[in-house]
């Protein structure tokens, strides 16, 4: 089955910008988005078709997809920011949606 | 607006069924897919299927394949999730979305908590 790979955390100064990665055998040629998730609430999606942002997502978070990495990058962290962030696609050969295991962002 | 509102908290014991419900507000039901992933305490987000009215599609992940059934009613905005045999690592937060993973999830309901325990 398909494998996503993401670190466990990222730690990040206000206003410094945060990288989260994902890894997966030629994501590039599959479509990736990523979810936040705040605790005790329902994820939120703030990237889809690897770099598009829904309405309502700030300019912030930028998303890229290339190879085998798909980034997910945020800008001028605010404190409102922290939380789980998953990346997401679906593989063609299981017919199944597969998630990575999340990164904790943390803002120091 | 779009909503989703889910059903309330199930306890369940091991081996029982658990019938789940989303009903869904402010778009045209029928054209979306609905996807549901749960969440065990303290774990990641893992998929666990998709019902399209649309298309009349439904995909399991392999670890409810047969013991899981999702369905949709159209009259009244609906989408259905029933999980048999339940066992303890069913226990789980289980969400509802607008959507399907090859295009997003847009909108998510607030989660529906499963306990299975005896």
């Amino acid at each position: 089955s398909y494998v996503l790979t993401q670190p466990p955390s990222v730690s990040v100064a206000p206003g410094k910008t945060a990288t989260i990665m994902c890894g997966g055998d030629k994501i590039g040629g599959k479509s990736v988005q990523w979810y936040q998730q705040k605790p005790g609430q329902a994820p939120v999606m703030v990237i889809h078709y690897d770099r598009d942002r829904p309405s309502g997502i700030p300019e912030r978070f930028s998303g890229s997809n290339s190879g085998n990495t798909a980034t997910l990058t945020i800008s001028r962290v605010e404190a409102g920011d922290e939380a789980d962030y998953y990346c997401h696609v679906w593989d063609n050969d299981s017919d199944h949606g597969v998630f990575g295991a999340g990164t904790k962002v943390t803002v120091l | 607006q779009v909503r989703l509102v889910q059903s309330g908290a199930e306890v369940k014991e091991p081996g029982a069924s658990v019938r789940l419900s989303c009903k869904t507000y402010g778009y045209t039901f029928s054209h979306y897919a609905v996807t549901w992933v749960r969440q065990a305490p303290g774990q990641g987000l893992e998929w666990t299927g998709w019902n399209s009215a649309l298309r009349g599609t439904t995909k399991y992940a392999q670890r409810v394949q047969g013991r899981v059934t999702m369905t949709t009613d159209t009259s009244t905005n609906t989408a259905y999730m029933e999980l048999r045999g339940l066992r303890s690592d069913d226990t789980a937060v289980y969400y509802c979305a607008k959507g399907e993973s090859r295009n997003g999830m847009d909108v998510w309901g607030q989660g529906t908590t499963v306990t299975v325990s005896s």
